[in-house]
């Protein structure tokens, strides 16, 4: 079955991008939608955002002005980048697949996660 | 963007229990919600999608139901391994939001 990855820097610091991968594995990134979670630590979850694997993607409009997800469907991977982070998006990343099928619509499967800190 | 509220946002209860968890939206959302289970470290899970349809592989002890605001995840019979954190998460509109959590510890 599909299985997804994270994989990046645990430890950011004040000011600069964070920037993390999600490969797919077991199976192809094309035709879905890909996703990108986070949960600051002892805290709820928080959708940053998805890509298709066209390229067409859809953000959080509360982070919208920091995130860019991309795509490279020839390395079955996809990317986040946060710019401009502070103590505030310290948090376990997750990525996900998110299937759409009209009504139907949910995460499944979710990566490990990776916790990322922006300290200095 | 829409609000999703969860209640409780703690329960104690016992092996074999039966309990019931509330997640009420901001606005109606038909049935475009879905229902994760976390256990800590791990990443969450899907159980329940479109209100009230059981993900392959999940327990027939969980259910979903309600629309428009009103939602409820129910666990027929508590297992041990049941006690975790869940979250409601619709998928009506964007942002995709996600209620606050409720923890489900052993009493």
């Amino acid at each position: 079955q599909v299985q997804l990855q994270e994989s990046g820097p645990g430890l950011v610091k004040p000011s600069e991008t964070l920037s993390l991968t999600c490969t797919v594995s077991g199976g192809s990134i094309s035709s879905y939608y890909w996703s990108w979670i986070r949960q600051p630590p002892g805290k709820g979850l928080e959708w940053i955002g998805y890509i298709y694997d066209t390229g067409s993607t859809d953000y959080n409009p509360s982070l919208k002005s920091r995130v860019t997800i991309s795509v490279d469907t020839s390395k079955n991977q996809f990317s986040l980048k946060l710019s401009s982070v502070t103590a505030a998006d310290t948090a376990v990343y997750y990525c996900a697949r998110w299937w759409d099928y009209g009504d139907r619509k949910w995460f499944d499967p979710w990566g490990q996660g990776t916790l990322v800190t922006v300290s200095s | 963007d829409i609000q999703m509220t969860q209640s409780p946002s703690s329960l104690s209860a016992s092996v074999g229990d039966r309990v019931a968890i509330t997640c009420r939206a901001s606005q109606s959302i038909s049935t475009y919600l879905n229902w994760y289970q976390q256990k800590p470290g791990k990443a969450p899970k899907l159980l329940i999608y479109a209100a009230s349809s059981l993900q392959s592989g999940v327990p027939s002890r969980f259910s979903g139901s309600g629309s428009g605001t009103d939602f409820t995840l129910t666990i027929s019979s508590l297992q041990p391994e049941d006690f975790a954190i869940y979250y409601c998460q619709q998928s009506y509109s964007i942002p995709r939001t996600f209620g606050q959590g409720t923890r489900l510890e052993i009493k």
